[in-house]
């Protein structure tokens, strides 16, 4: 079973409008964190947003923030009124479990989002 | 910019051979991740160092080898090319265990003809 789910293979949105950036995860550990990344045309990672398992309120930075729905254990990541420069591949990823040997991340398969003038 | 840096940027080569990709984490990080990320594969771990010692091993093929040095840079070691082993290949670093954020460097691209 994948651990990480993204379902949007692609997504073609209107400048200034906002987005909702689907990810489900599988887990049975109850510590985990969830990640949200950017990949712009030019190659590299970028860090967006954390949600960690205990986290009482969703996470917030900038114009980004994370739908965390522990029960359906969806992690969606919300961008509002998009611009040009969002256009990207945006990757969700899960860090499982806590402590020694548990830092390595699991990304899904990225959603292609294209921001439209 | 993360911080996080890597050389080269590009890497072409051909089957047979051997390359050496280089990372220096973000000052202050001790732990350091090496990703792959390929067309058919996706983003893949590969190995994980902590304060010079090897914390974590993920699909790492037994031709490549990773080391982190006294001074906390790291490299990564692939041998013997494949045509299949053309990918972006990341770094990434953290403070320690149970800091949460990898942040990545810009990744090697490497091509193998």
């Amino acid at each position: 079973a994948q651990k990480i789910t993204q379902t949007q293979p692609g997504m073609f949105v209107q400048e200034k409008e906002a987005v909702t950036l689907d990810c489900t995860y599988d887990t049975s550990d109850p510590s985990y964190g969830l990640f949200w990344y950017k990949q712009p045309s030019s190659g590299e990672m970028i860090f967006l947003i954390y949600q960690g398992s205990y986290d009482q309120q969703n996470a917030t930075e900038g114009r980004y923030s994370l739908n965390f729905q522990k029960a359906r254990k969806s992690a969606n990541l919300v961008i509002s009124a998009s611009q040009l420069g969002d256009s990207a591949m945006y990757f969700c990823a899960m860090r499982e479990g806590w402590g020694f040997g548990n830092e390595k991340l699991t990304f899904g398969t990225g959603t292609r989002l294209t921001i439209i003038p | 910019d993360s911080g996080v840096t890597q050389t080269p940027k590009h890497l072409i080569t051909a089957t047979g051979q051997r390359v050496t990709l280089r990372c220096s984490p973000r000052s202050g990080d001790l732990s350091v991740y090496w990703y792959q990320q390929s067309l058919d594969q996706g983003l893949q771990f590969l190995i994980q160092y902590y304060n010079g010692e090897e914390r974590a091993k993920g699909n790492i093929l037994e031709r490549f080898s990773a080391q982190q040095f006294p001074d906390l840079h790291s490299e990564l070691n692939l041998s013997s090319l494949e045509l299949g082993d053309s990918a972006l290949y990341f770094c990434a670093s953290s403070v320690g265990v149970n800091q949460e954020t990898q942040y990545f460097g810009p990744g090697t691209r490497l091509l193998v003809l």
